[in-house]
């Protein structure tokens, strides 16, 4: 079974609006999650990394502002898309690493279409 | 720069017909290898990690291998479940990130 979930599987907002997409390791304690975005046909974009009590780690070119990253939990991480534009309709994924940093898992992703 | 290569960029094998994919790597320090499989609009499944040259795992017909430059992903005798994409990612020392290749698109035809 699924060791890390997110949710929502998808979601439609206004443009304009903010949305929360919530990744969770439900069998260990992640110290260390990860954002992607994934275009269509294409690899695995990483936007930030997240760790537990900390401020995110963003990739150049990603707005910190804009993508909120909250790791509040070794089981939580949150990422808010904030003023949400068509341009950010997308696959989100969350990834999760164990402690021991061995193993990474992934989550189902989210997709998010603005309108 | 790191770097992680798939090839080929698509397959497309007959049920049954045995076949390996390739990610070759450049990195400043290997900490593990990573295998995913990808199906359209999920996320990545975990198949594999291997950690050192002349590594190997099974997983039913899915076999990897590591060199110091390269791991290979064989299939045996592949299924049309099979088909997928598969994705390659590296993770390097120092660093909680993994690289990743952009993958090789499996079809697998009945």
């Amino acid at each position: 079974g699924a060791v890390v979930s997110q949710h929502p599987s998808w979601v439609i907002c206004k443009s304009g609006t903010s949305v929360k997409i919530e990744c969770r390791s439900l069998d260990f304690q992640a110290t260390t999650m990860f954002w992607y975005r994934q275009f269509p046909k294409q690899s695995l974009m990483l936007m930030a990394t997240s760790n537990e009590g900390s401020k995110a780690t963003y990739e150049q070119g990603v707005e910190k502002d804009k993508f909120l990253i909250n790791h509040a939990s070794l089981t939580l991480s949150t990422l808010t898309v904030t003023s949400a534009h068509p341009e950010d309709s997308s696959f989100y994924i969350c990834s999760a690493s164990n402690i021991a940093g061995n193993t990474i898992y992934f989550g189902e992703g989210s997709w998010l279409t603005v309108v | 720069e790191d770097q992680v290569t798939q090839s080929p960029e698509a397959l497309r094998l007959q049920e049954g017909e045995s076949s390996s994919l390739n990610c070759s790597y450049t990195v400043s320090g290997l900490r593990g290898l990573f295998w995913y499989r990808q199906d359209p609009g999920k996320g990545p499944e975990f198949l594999f990690t291997l950690y050192s040259a002349g590594e190997e795992k099974e997983k039913e017909r899915l076999k990897a291998t590591l060199t110091k430059k390269e791991s290979f992903l064989h299939i045996t005798a592949p299924k049309p479940e099979d088909s997928a994409t598969y994705l390659c990612a590296v993770h390097i020392g120092g660093s909680e990130k993994l690289v990743f290749g952009k993958g090789t698109k499996l079809t697998v035809n009945p």
